[in-house]
This record gives C-alpha cells, structure tokens and sequence, in this order.
C-alpha cells in the first residue's frame, strides 16, 4: 500500500514551458486534492476533485487545470509556466462523505520556474 | 472566512521535556481537526484527528485537545526527543467549505536539543 504517490519529485521549467504533474492514491478514496506549500503562505488549495468525474476550483486556481482521470489519479497541468509557480506542490486524498475524513499527503514535487 | 492561527512560529526545547503547540481557529463551525507533523523537504504525515464532537485524541506520545468553543486546540507531546524536531501544522475542515477542504495554520518549526 504505497498510499499518496507523486511524479516528478523536483523539476525545473522556463517561463512558458508546459509541464503536468502527476498523482496517484491506492486507498480507494474518492477525494482528491492539489496544494501548493509556500514560504509565509501555508498551503493553499489550487483544485479539489471531490468524486471522480468532478473538479472545483480552490484559493488559487489561475494558471493551473487538473484532470480527474478515474478514481486514482488526479492530475494537475502548468500551461504556460511562470515564475510565480515556483512551489512545493502536494497531492493529497480521502474517502468523501464521512466526518472522520482524514487527509493524506503524497511527498511533494519541488518546482522551479526560470 | 476561517483563518487558523499557529504561535508561535518557532519553538526551541531541551530534550526530555514536553512539547506543547498551540492552534487557534476563528469559526467554531468545524467538522474536525487535524494536526500534521513535516519534516525538512518532505510531505505532511497525519498525526491525529479530532472530531468536533471530541475533546481529547492521544496515540501514543501525542495528546491533542480541542475546545471548539474558544477555537482552540492543543498538541501536547510527552518527553521531547530529538527526532521530535519538525514542522507542525494543524488545520481545520470548515462545515461551510464544500468538498472535504481543509483550512492550514502557518505552522510551528520545532527543534528539540539534545
């Protein structure tokens, strides 16, 4: 059960560059989640998927599109890369519907945009 | 809107003596709480969730406490050890945030000294 995985763990783009991050969660869980961690900011809630064939916008939306592709993978896309995205981005997941609704982080993917 | 406060920022203890981290949240209308523990360039680790209806949670070191009313909760670690040292962040899920949304604190870095 490897829980919350994330692809790539660090990458580097040029402004404009496109790029998609990847996330997969093997715990059956039908709510997915993209954050984005900064210095001085906390983590920010980009998008949220909260059953599979559904995605809502969060606080900071502008710039990034995800996919819900089916229950386990939930991916978030950089059309035109700016330096502004550079971030520390989190996938996260739970079982929707139930109070006790725990959250799980994935470990994280280290953007930088030059 | 719900904001979640964590003070301070940066806490510094000799090992063996018990942690106390403070998160305070300005609406009581909470589904639950949960506090996260990271470490340095990795992702959040769930340590313990606290349901509204709930006034203590513990597994095994850690003790979280929760007063809705005053909008606060406590995470209480016995005998700090050095691997004790980390980030911690806690973070509410609002009863008018649609879709599991959870509402992050700045987080508390904590170092433990041996």
């Amino acid at each position: 059960n490897a829980g919350v995985t994330q692809t790539p763990k660090f990458q580097v783009l040029k402004t404009g560059q496109s790029m998609t991050l990847q996330c997969a969660q093997d715990m059956n869980h039908n709510s997915m989640y993209w954050y984005r961690q900064d210095p001085g900011m906390g983590l920010r809630l980009i998008y949220y998927s909260a059953s599979e064939g559904t995605t809502d916008k969060g606080e900071v939306p502008n710039g990034y599109n995800v996919s819900r592709l089916n229950k386990r993978e939930f991916s978030l896309r950089l059309e035109s890369a700016a330096p502004s995205q550079t971030s520390v981005y989190f996938c996260a997941s739970s079982l929707q519907g139930f109070t006790y609704n725990e959250q799980f982080f994935g470990p994280g993917t280290r953007l930088t945009v030059l | 809107k719900q904001e979640v406060t964590q003070i301070p920022a940066a806490l510094s203890v000799p090992e063996g003596e018990n942690l106390v981290l403070n998160c305070s949240f300005t609406d009581s209308a909470i589904y639950n709480l949960q506090w996260f523990r990271q470490d340095p360039g990795k992702g959040l680790t769930s340590l313990l969730l606290i349901q509204s209806s709930q006034r203590e949670q513990t597994s095994g070191r850690l003790n979280a406490s929760l007063d809705k009313s005053s909008g606060r909760s406590t995470l209480y670690t016995a005998a700090s050890q050095p691997g004790d040292s980390a980030t911690y962040l806690c973070a509410v899920r609002p009863i008018k945030a649609a879709g599991n949304k959870l509402t992050f604190g700045g987080g508390t870095r904590v170092l433990v000294k041996p």
